[in-house]
């Protein structure tokens, strides 16, 4: 199973909006409304940001926000402070036999 | 509070066998699932296989299957990942995970701090 696509990078300068894509298949992404994203600040573990394509975990500031189209998932970070500088990882449950499959992962820079 | 903890970082030889811990508290460990992450150095997150400490319900990723074991001690409330043959591309950071895994919601909620597995000659 291959991973989910997500860019490799993307930026935006302090209270601009940015949007991470996750583009799977009619197997994962498109299959099921079981999307969740992750943020990985360098040498920490991931923490949830975004489950069930739209839902917020509590104290999960509001500026994120998830939301899915066909294949194609999508997290948005609006208001961007500093401390949003880190990796996204989006994930998609693929199927009982799958199971669960990772995006490759995007690095946000706070410019 | 929920925690999941996780053994400490190891140093092995190719060949040597690993077993590697994740100790759950703060809910009921027999309730939830628990997931294996690998993160090789520099790179992303995989998702490795889960385990349901209730009846012990194990499910692998195809890229892991047979390459590592899952299992879990639920009178100790503690998750495992072991190898039986260590090799040098093994080399990673490893995460374990509580799943919420039910029919309306599918996500990984609380993370172990990680081991760091070194396999070098």
């Amino acid at each position: 199973q291959s991973a989910l696509t997500q860019p490799r990078s993307v930026s935006g300068s302090p209270g601009q909006s940015v949007t991470i894509s996750c583009t799977g298949t009619s197997s994962d992404v498109g299959g099921y409304n079981y999307v969740s994203w992750y943020q990985q600040h360098p040498g920490k573990a991931p923490k949830l940001m975004i489950y069930d394509v739209s839902k917020r975990p509590s104290g999960v500031p509001d500026r994120f926000s998830g939301s899915k189209s066909g294949n194609t998932a999508s997290l948005t970070i609006s208001g961007l402070q500093a401390e949003d500088e880190a990796d996204y990882y989006c994930c998609s449950y693929a199927g009982s036999y799958t199971f669960e499959v990772f995006g490759g992962g995007t690095k946000l820079t706070v410019l | 509070e929920v925690q999941l903890v996780q053994s400490g970082a190891e140093v092995k030889k190719p060949g040597e066998s690993l077993k590697i811990s994740c100790k759950g508290s703060g809910y009921s460990f027999t309730s939830y699932w628990i997931g294996w992450v690998r993160q090789m150095p520099g790179k992303g997150l995989e998702w490795m296989g889960i385990i349901y400490p209730g009846d012990s319900d194990t499910r692998y990723s195809p890229s892991f299957q047979g390459q590592v074991t899952i299992s879990a001690d639920k009178s100790i409330s503690t998750a495992y990942l072991q190898w039986s043959s260590l090799k040098a591309s093994d080399t990673a950071m490893y995460y374990c995970v509580r799943g919420q895994l039910w029919f309306d919601t599918h996500h990984f909620d609380y993370w172990g701090q990680g081991t760091l597995v070194t396999v070098s000659s």
